[in-house]
């Protein structure tokens, strides 16, 4: 099946700082998603982007499906964007979205 | 809110017990899938659903099954119960097998 994997495994940023979340992909897929899971556990939509690109306020992300990679930017962090963000891909073979092992992301006041 | 609901939030029970989650898709939804997240696994697929019919399973124990109901609401039963059961597990649906999924807030099991 599908490998996800995501770099880094952990993040610490000061308050208003950017910066970028890697995933990569070892097929093709039909679905690509970034999750935020939030203290209390809740996976919050980010993105549904099997390609291009797309923006969500401080958040945008990439999907290049050729080379098999996506990018999440987040822009003037802030304590509030704290917790693990995961990217999954779902290939034609599984029809199930396969979760990397997540970035831990803490931003500091 | 996702729209996804599912029931309960908190769960307790012994080993060798068995427990039933409940899922309720976002309306108009046909897949529901459920996952299992615990520390040293991450976030596992478990099993598939679309329109009441098995599509895909993953890393399913035998001990553990589920169905879809007409109504599209689904269950995950957990028997047998062990320790390594301990984990939070999501529901999720879609309106179809590639589309954007969404996941309910979870059930947190905790087996002692």
């Amino acid at each position: 099946g599908i490998q996800v994997e995501q770099s880094p495994p952990d993040l610490i940023l000061q308050e208003g700082a950017n910066s970028t979340l890697r995933c990569n992909f070892s097929d093709s897929v039909n679905n690509l998603q970034w999750f935020h899971q939030n203290p209390w556990g809740q996976l919050i939509n980010l993105f549904y982007i099997p390609s291009g690109t797309k923006q969500n306020g401080r958040l945008s992300a990439t999907t290049v499906a050729t080379e098999r990679y996506s990018l999440l930017y987040i822009s003037s962090s802030q304590t509030t964007d704290s917790g693990v963000y995961f990217c999954a891909a779902m290939d034609t073979g599984r029809r199930a979205l396969t979760f990397g092992s997540g970035t831990r992301l803490q931003v500091q006041p | 809110d996702s729209g996804v609901t599912q029931t309960p939030k908190h769960l307790i029970t012994a080993t060798g017990q068995r427990v039933t989650l409940r899922c309720s898709p976002r309306s108009g939804d046909l897949s529901v899938y459920w996952y299992q997240q615990s520390l040293d696994q991450g976030l596992q697929f478990l099993i598939q659903y679309y329109n009441g019919e098995e599509r895909a399973k993953g890393n399913i124990l035998e001990r553990f099954s589920a169905q879809q109901f007409p109504d599209l609401h689904s269950e995950l039963n957990l028997s047998s119960l062990e320790l390594g059961d301990s984990a939070l597990y999501f529901c999720a649906s879609s309106v179809a097998p590639f589309a954007e999924a969404f996941f309910g807030q979870g059930t947190r099991l905790t087996v002692v």
